[in-house]
C-alpha cells in the first residue's frame, strides 16, 4: 500500500531564505507524486505535480521538487520564502491501479519569518 | 470556468443526527472524491464516484455514504453523528482518468456537539 511521510510537521524560515519541505513515500509501482498548498479555511490547491518524464518539476509560485526513484523522496523546494507562502502543505501519492484514490502525508505547515 | 462549489460551508449538527454535504464539480469532470480532514487524522480518503458508480472506498464505517447524480453533482451523507465526526469535508473533482490532479472545493466544516 502507499503511504507518505512528510519530516517535520513545522518548518519556520527567514523571508528571503531557502525553503525546504520534504517528502518520502512508499509505492510499489512507479508513483503520480503530488503537492498541495492549503491557506487557512480553504480547501487545497495544487502546487506542482510529477507523473512520468523529467524528474525536476516546476510549479506555481516559485515551487519545484525533483522525484528521486532510489531515495523515494519527492522535496519541495523555493530559493527565496516570500510572507505569502505560509501555509500547510502537503504531499500525496497515487498509483494508476488505484485511480484517483490519494494518500496524503500529515502535512507541514510552513511559517515566515519577516 | 467555475470552480468546485461545496454546500453549506459551515453547519453545526449534535450528536444522533444526519447530515447531508453537496459537491459540485468542474464542469467536464466525471469523478468526484470526498475526504475528511482533522487535526488528528489529516486527508483521509472516503469514496470516489465515477459516473454515477462508486469506484473506491476509503476504510470508513457505514454511517458514511454518498451518491453521485447524472450531472456529476455528488452527495455525501453521514448519519448518526458521532463527536468524532467534526471535520473539514474536501470534494475535489477531475476529468477521472488516470491519477489526474484533483480539483478541491473549501470545503464544508462540521461541527458536532
Amino acid at each position: 500500500a502507499q503511504s507518505v511521510t512528510q519530516l517535520g510537521s513545522h518548518v519556520s524560515v527567514s523571508e528571503g531564505a531557502l525553503v525546504l519541505l520534504r517528502c518520502n513515500y512508499s509505492s510499489s509501482v512507479p508513483p503520480y507524486l503530488f503537492w498541495y498548498v492549503q491557506y487557512p479555511n480553504q480547501g487545497l490547491q495544487l502546487l506542482l505535480k510529477y507523473t512520468t518524464g523529467a524528474t525536476l518539476v516546476k510549479g506555481i509560485n516559485g515551487f519545484e521538487a525533483e522525484f528521486k526513484k532510489s531515495e523515494t523522496s519527492f522535496h519541495l523546494t523555493k530559493p527565496s520564502a516570500h510572507m505569502s507562502d505560509a501555509a500547510e502543505y502537503f504531499c500525496a501519492v497515487s498509483e494508476v491501479r488505484t485511480g484517483n484514490q490519494f494518500y496524503f502525508g500529515t502535512g507541514t505547515s510552513l511559517t515566515v519569518i519577516p | 470556468k467555475a470552480g468546485v462549489t461545496q454546500t453549506p460551508r459551515y453547519l453545526i449538527k449534535t450528536r444522533g443526527q444526519q447530515v447531508t454535504l453537496s459537491c459540485s464539480p468542474i464542469s467536464g469532470h466525471r469523478s468526484v472524491s470526498w475526504y475528511q480532514q482533522t487535526p488528528g487524522q489529516g486527508l483521509q480518503f472516503l469514496f470516489e464516484y465515477f459516473s454515477e458508480t462508486q469506484r473506491n472506498k476509503g476504510n470508513f464505517p457505514g454511517r458514511f455514504s454518498g451518491r453521485q447524480f447524472s450531472n456529476s453533482r455528488s452527495e455525501m451523507n453521514v448519519s448518526t453523528l458521532e463527536l468524532g465526526d467534526s471535520a473539514l469535508y474536501l470534494c475535489a473533482s477531475s476529468l477521472g482518468r488516470g491519477t489526474g490532479e484533483l480539483f478541491f472545493g473549501e470545503g464544508s466544516r462540521l461541527t458536532v456537539l
